[in-house]
C-alpha cells in the first residue's frame, strides 16, 4: 500500500534556529515529490521535486529528493514566527497523490 | 487567496442526512481533485475530474460521490452521513490532467456530524 511517512510529527524551535523536515515514501509508479505549508487553512504549495540531487530553493526554504533512497527533507533556515505551521509532504503517482500526515513546527520569538 | 472557491464554509447537519459541496476551480484549470482532512488519517485523496471526466478515484466511500460540470464546477455529495464523517473537505484545482502539478487548494468546507 502506498504511504508517505513523515518526521517528526512535531518540532518545537526558537527563532533564528535552522530545521530538517523529513518525508519517506513509498508510492506506486512514483513521479514527483511536493511539499506544502499548511497554517490553520488551506495548504499552500512550496515545491515539487522530479529529479534525484537537484536542490529548490525559495528564500529561506530548500528542498532535495533522493529517489533512490525514497526520501525528501525540507530544510528551513533562520526560521520565523511566521514559518510556524503544518507541513506537508505528498508523493504522487500516475493516479493519486498520498499525503504524510504532516510536521507541525512551532517557532518561538 | 489561491482562486479556487468552495461553498459553503461551514455545515452541521445530523446523521443519516444528505449535503452537497460545491467546489469552482481556478480560471483556466480543468482538473479539480477532492480532499478530506481529519485528524486521525490526515489529507486524503478522494476524487479527481478533469475536463467533466472522473479521471481517478482514491479512498472514497460508496455513500461519497461527485461529478463536474460544463462550466467546470464541481459537487460533492455526501449522503447517509456518519458521525465519522466529520471533517474538513479541501477541493483543489490545477491545469493539468495528472498529479505531477502543482494543486491550488480552496479554503475548504467544515462539515459537522451531529
Amino acid at each position: 500500500e502506498d504511504k508517505v511517512v513523515q518526521s517528526p510529527l512535531s518540532l518545537v524551535v526558537h527563532e533564528g534556529d535552522t530545521v530538517t523536515l523529513n518525508c519517506s515514501y513509498e508510492v506506486t509508479n512514483f513521479r514527483s515529490l511536493l511539499w506544502y505549508k499548511q497554517e490553520k487553512k488551506a495548504p499552500t504549495f512550496l515545491f515539487m521535486l522530479t529529479s534525484s540531487g537537484i536542490e529548490k530553493k525559495s528564500g529561506r526554504l530548500s528542498s532535495i529528493l533522493d529517489k533512490k533512497e525514497l526520501f525528501s527533507i525540507l530544510n528551513i533556515t533562520a526560521t520565523q514566527t511566521g514559518d510556524s505551521a503544518v507541513y506537508l509532504c505528498a508523493g504522487s503517482g500516475s493516479e493519486k497523490l498520498v499525503f504524510g500526515k504532516g510536521t507541525k513546527l512551532t517557532v518561538n520569538p | 487567496d489561491s482562486g479556487v472557491t468552495q461553498t459553503p464554509k461551514h455545515l452541521i447537519t445530523a446523521t443519516g442526512q444528505r449535503v452537497t459541496l460545491r467546489c469552482s476551480p481556478r480560471s483556466g484549470d480543468l482538473s479539480v481533485y477532492w480532499y478530506q482532512q481529519s485528524l486521525d488519517q490526515g489529507l486524503q485523496f478522494l476524487i479527481q475530474y478533469y475536463n467533466g471526466e472522473e479521471r481517478a478515484k482514491g479512498n472514497i466511500l460508496e455513500r461519497f460521490s461527485a461529478q463536474q460540470f460544463p462550466d467546470l464546477h464541481s459537487e460533492l455529495n455526501l449522503s447517509s452521513l456518519e458521525l465519522g464523517d466529520s471533517a474538513l473537505y479541501f477541493c483543489a484545482s490545477s491545469v493539468a490532467p495528472t498529479f505531477t502539478y502543482e494543486q491550488y487548494f480552496g479554503p475548504g468546507t467544515r462539515l459537522t456530524v451531529t
